[in-house]
């Protein structure tokens, strides 16, 4: 059975670093994308980008390109999702999902990010 | 990018009854070569993370009801829920996976009348 396991919630300060983590297992890791989705209070889903760990070959929504990196650690079987300067406005919940190219099999249990002076 | 759009935002029904939500995407969602509709639908219950119901427009993932069917071609699709249960209460939301970046629909949020 896919299991996706992230990281705890967390609290930061506007322009802070912040690196947050979704651990795979039951299944082969190199060989589904993995990938995140941003869910703001109150509000729907957005798709923000998608690693395959088996080659690093990511694609990131263009709403989210140069503000996030995503990356795969094939050792650990986790990937992550960072973040080099953040705002107020990054507050939200971010989901990992897994894929094999088409639709979510499988969604973590979410990582609220809560940024605030 | 590929727009979603759902209808109604929200709807309530009675138990029992059926509940339709509809998703219209900006340009189709039909592969011509694989001949499949690159859509999906999810389920997002209160407090929880969403989860798959739908692929390919109309199949079921394993283990959700029968009661649950995903139709349409194009761009145009429909996710009938028949006799409604309490457990159905939740945000329903379509998806493209055609293209990057995947898109979703802005949501249907299913209420008990």
């Amino acid at each position: 059975e896919i299991q996706l396991v992230q990281s705890g919630a967390e609290m930061k300060k506007p322009g802070e670093s912040l690196k947050i983590s979704c651990k795979a297992s039951g299944y082969t890791f190199t060989y589904k994308w993995i990938g995140w989705v941003r869910q703001m209070p109150g509000k729907g889903l957005e798709w923000m980008g998608i690693i395959y760990p088996r080659d690093s070959d990511t694609r990131y929504s263009p709403s989210f390109q140069g503000h996030v990196t995503l990356s795969a650690d094939m050792s650990v079987e986790t990937a992550y999702l960072q973040w080099s300067n953040l705002k107020a406005s990054d507050s939200a919940v971010y989901y990992c999902v897994v894929s094999g190219g088409n639709w979510f099999e499988m969604w973590g249990q979410g990582t609220l990010v809560t940024v605030s002076s | 990018d590929i727009v979603m759009t759902q209808s109604p935002d929200s709807l309530a029904v009675s138990l029992g009854e059926w509940a339709t939500i509809n998703c219209k995407s900006s340009q189709s969602l039909l592969h011509g070569s694989k001949n499949q509709n690159y859509l999906a639908w999810y389920r997002q219950k209160p407090g929880q993370p969403p989860e798959v119901l739908i692929y390919w427009a109309s199949d079921r993932e394993s283990g959700v009801p029968d009661r649950f069917r995903g139709s349409g071609s194009g761009t145009d699709f429909t996710l009938t829920i028949s006799s409604l249960q309490a457990e159905d209460v939740a945000v329903y939301y379509c998806q493209q996976y055609l293209t990057t970046p995947q898109t979703f629909g802005q949501g249907t949020k299913l209420e008990i009348k």
